[in-house]
């Protein structure tokens, strides 16, 4: 069974850039979930994608945006990058059959000089 | 609204010694919750989860919890630490249809020798 695997696992942007973190879901999963998790703080929930759709979103800017692909994988797209958003982004798998446990990757550290 | 507070930001414990981790709920119904574990640079893990079952939940590396509805309490225990528990603690509720989690602010457990 594949775990969730998260690319790249750090990268360095400056502000007003542009940014696109994956995330390949477990084998069997169709629902991907994307938190950010800054320095010392919980993860927030930035938003969910089940079949290709966005299907809940937190309290993130229009900026902060994604896609899920056929084969269920992810994309997390952030514009106009500021220096709040560095960050720990967790990408999570889940099914929706399931038991509604979360299977999170290592993350992508993004740093916003 | 649902959340989750975590009592402390910081817990140290001796090798040996029990580890107690408190986590206070708020939920307007008898809610699921979780407890996850983030290792330096790594994903988080479940540790266990209650969901209704039973009040008393065991999960892995010897970790369990007791949900107590009268205090609103997931207290996360283990009756002897290993070094190898040094890591932060996340108690977890998940929101109606368990697409979103709330995670509390975490807890680093430290262990000495």
């Amino acid at each position: 069974e594949t775990g969730v695997t998260q690319s790249p696992t750090h990268l360095i942007k400056t502000r007003g850039q542009q940014v696109t973190l994956r995330c390949s879901s477990q084998s069997g999963h169709n629902t991907v979930s994307w938190y950010q998790q800054a320095l010392g703080q919980g993860p927030q929930f930035i938003f969910q994608y089940y079949r290709e759709e966005e299907n809940g979103r937190g309290n993130f800017p229009p900026r902060f945006s994604g896609l899920q692909f056929p084969n269920y994988s992810s994309e997390l797209n952030v514009n106009a990058l500021e220096l709040d958003d560095s960050a720990l982004y967790l990408c999570a798998s889940s099914s929706r059959d399931g038991t509604g446990e979360l299977f999170f990757g290592e993350g992508s550290r993004l740093t916003v000089l | 609204a649902q959340s989750v507070t975590q009592l402390d930001s910081h817990v140290s414990v001796s090798e040996g010694t029990p580890v107690l981790l408190r986590c206070n709920y708020s939920s307007s119904y008898s809610p699921s919750l979780f407890w996850y574990v983030q290792h330096p640079n790594k994903g988080l893990q479940l540790l266990l989860k209650y969901t209704s079952a039973a009040t008393l939940v065991k999960g892995i590396n010897g970790f369990e919890a007791e949900f107590k509805k009268s205090e609103t309490s997931f207290h996360l225990t283990k009756p002897s630490a290993h070094m190898s528990d040094a890591a932060e603690y996340f108690c977890v509720v998940p929101t109606s249809g368990t697409y979103k989690y709330i995670f509390g602010t975490g807890t680093r457990l430290k262990v000495l020798a």
